[in-house]
C-alpha cells in the first residue's frame, strides 16, 4: 500500500540555520511527491512538487529531489527566516482519483 | 488563483446534533476531498468524490456522510456529533487526470462538540 513517514517534530533552529525534514514513502505504482506548509490557522498551501524520479522540486528557497531508490523526498533549506515557522508535511498522490497520503507532519520553529 | 471556501472557521455544536460542514470551490475541479487534522495524526481522508453525486469512503468514514448535488459544493455530515468528532476538518479540490495534479485546500473548520 501507499504511506509517507516524515520526522517527528518540533524541530528548532536559529534564524539562517540550515533546515532539513525527512520524508520516505511506500508506494506502488509511480507516484508524485509533495511538501505542503500550513501556517497556524490556516489550510495547507503547496510548497513543492516532484512528478518523477530524480526530479527536484524548488519554490520560495525550499528544494526537494525525488528519489527513487532511497524511496525519500527530503526537504531542504540553506537558511531558515522566523517567518518559515509552520508545519510542513510530505504527501504522496497514487494514480487513482488523485487520491493523498499525508505524513503527519512536523513543526518547525524559527528562533530570531 | 484556485480559491476553495469552507462555511465556517469556527464551529461548536452538541453531542447528537447533525452538523453539517459545506465547502465551495470555484475552478471547476472535478475531485473533492474531506479530512480531518488530529495532532500527531497527521491528516486522515474522510470521504471522497470524483463527480457529481459519485462518493467514495476514504479511510475513516465511520459517523459521517457526504453529499455532492453540484460540481462546486461538497458537504460533510456528521449524523449525530460525538465528542471524539471534535477536530479541524479540511476541504480540497484537484482537477482529475494524472497524479501530479496538486490539491488545493480551504483554511479549514475548528469543530468543537460538548
Amino acid at each position: 500500500g501507499n504511506s509517507v513517514t516524515q520526522m517527528e517534530g518540533p524541530v528548532t533552529l536559529s534564524e539562517e540555520a540550515f533546515l532539513t525534514i525527512n520524508c520516505t514513502y511506500t508506494a506502488t505504482g509511480y507516484p508524485s511527491l509533495f511538501w505542503y506548509v500550513q501556517y497556524p490557522g490556516e489550510g495547507l498551501q503547496l510548497l513543492l512538487k516532484a512528478t518523477k524520479a530524480d526530479d527536484k522540486g524548488s519554490n520560495k528557497g525550499f528544494e526537494a529531489t525525488y528519489r527513487k531508490e532511497t524511496t525519500s523526498f527530503h526537504l531542504e533549506k540553506g537558511s531558515v527566516q522566523v517567518s518559515d515557522s509552520a508545519v510542513y508535511f510530505c504527501a504522496l498522490s497514487d494514480q487513482n482519483f488523485n487520491k493523498f497520503y499525508f505524513g503527519s507532519g512536523t513543526k518547525l520553529n524559527v528562533k530570531p | 488563483d484556485v480559491k476553495v471556501t469552507q462555511s465556517s472557521r469556527y464551529l461548536v455544536k452538541r453531542t447528537g446534533e447533525k452538523v453539517f460542514l459545506e465547502c465551495v470551490q470555484d475552478m471547476d475541479h472535478e475531485n473533492m476531498f474531506w479530512y480531518r487534522q488530529d495532532p500527531g495524526l497527521g491528516l486522515r481522508l474522510i470521504y471522497f468524490s470524483y463527480d457529481v453525486k459519485m462518493k467514495e469512503k476514504g479511510d475513516i468514514p465511520e459517523g459521517y456522510s457526504v453529499s455532492r448535488e453540484k460540481k462546486e459544493r461538497f458537504s460533510l455530515i456528521l449524523e449525530s456529533a460525538s465528542t471524539n468528532q471534535t477536530s479541524m476538518y479540511l476541504c480540497a479540490s484537484s482537477s482529475p487526470g494524472r497524479a501530479n495534479q496538486p490539491q488545493h485546500f480551504g483554511d479549514g473548520t475548528r469543530l468543537s462538540i460538548l
